[in-house]
């Protein structure tokens, strides 16, 4: 199993450009999350998935956009991206059923200029 | 609105020192608490999960323990190594039905040889 992939790893965005990143995973969890970590501020939750064709939305999701159309997809959009949204982007997942243990991708790392 | 609290922020000991790390947490009524281990410019991985029923989990040379009464829980590191050195987060979840973790700020820990 590769666990949560994300892709891409890096990307530099001018402002007002649009981008998707895209979070995979192939272990068949139930939920799964967005977050950025920023330093000083922690990881804080932007959207959040608890099953397929389902999205709610989490601490910081103004600027965000998501779809899980497919189970094992959860996708990231920024329409029209912002300096502030320069950040580190983490993807993570949970089995559901009672198993909590939460999953983390490698991370994206989002420079707007 | 939880708030979790890690201390202190960097800790710096010699090579096989016991030491341990603190997190706090506002809201007792949460059903678990996990503690993740970052390496710079990684994701965040999983080192324990305590279900709010538990006082304790143990792995290797790691021991969780959870006092929920008093918004407390301690990771202890037995003999450390230079390999241990990372950031270590606690994260508190307040239900079963996926949502919303709360991290801390996470203490940095360095283990010098």
């Amino acid at each position: 199993n590769a666990g949560v992939t994300q892709t891409p790893k890096f990307r530099v965005l001018k402002t007002g450009q649009s981008m998707t990143l895209l979070c995979a995973q192939d272990m068949n969890h139930e939920y799964m999350y967005w977050y950025r970590q920023d330093p000083g501020m922690g990881l804080r939750l932007i959207h959040y998935s608890v099953g397929e064709g389902t999205t709610a939305k989490g601490e910081v999701p103004d600027g965000y956009n998501v779809s899980r159309l497919k189970k094992q997809n959860f996708l990231l959009g920024l329409e029209s991206a912002a300096p502030s949204q320069t950040s580190v982007y983490f993807c993570a997942s949970i089995p559901g059923g009672g198993k909590n243990i939460q999953y983390f991708g490698a991370g994206t790392r989002l420079s707007v200029l | 609105k939880q708030e979790v609290t890690q201390i202190p922020a960097a800790l710096s000991v010699p090579e096989g020192e016991n030491l341990v790390l603190n997190c706090s947490f506002t809201d007792s009524a949460i059903y678990n608490l996990q503690w993740f281990r970052q390496d710079p410019g990684k994701g965040l991985t999983s080192l324990l999960l305590i279900q709010s029923s538990q006082r304790e989990q143990t792995s290797g040379r790691l021991n969780a323990s959870l006092d929920k009464s008093s918004g407390r829980s301690t990771l202890y590191i037995a003999a450390s190594q230079p390999g241990d050195s990372a950031t270590y987060l606690c994260a508190v979840r307040k239900n079963t039905n996926a949502g919303k973790s709360t991290f801390g700020d996470g203490t940095t820990l360095t283990v010098k040889p």
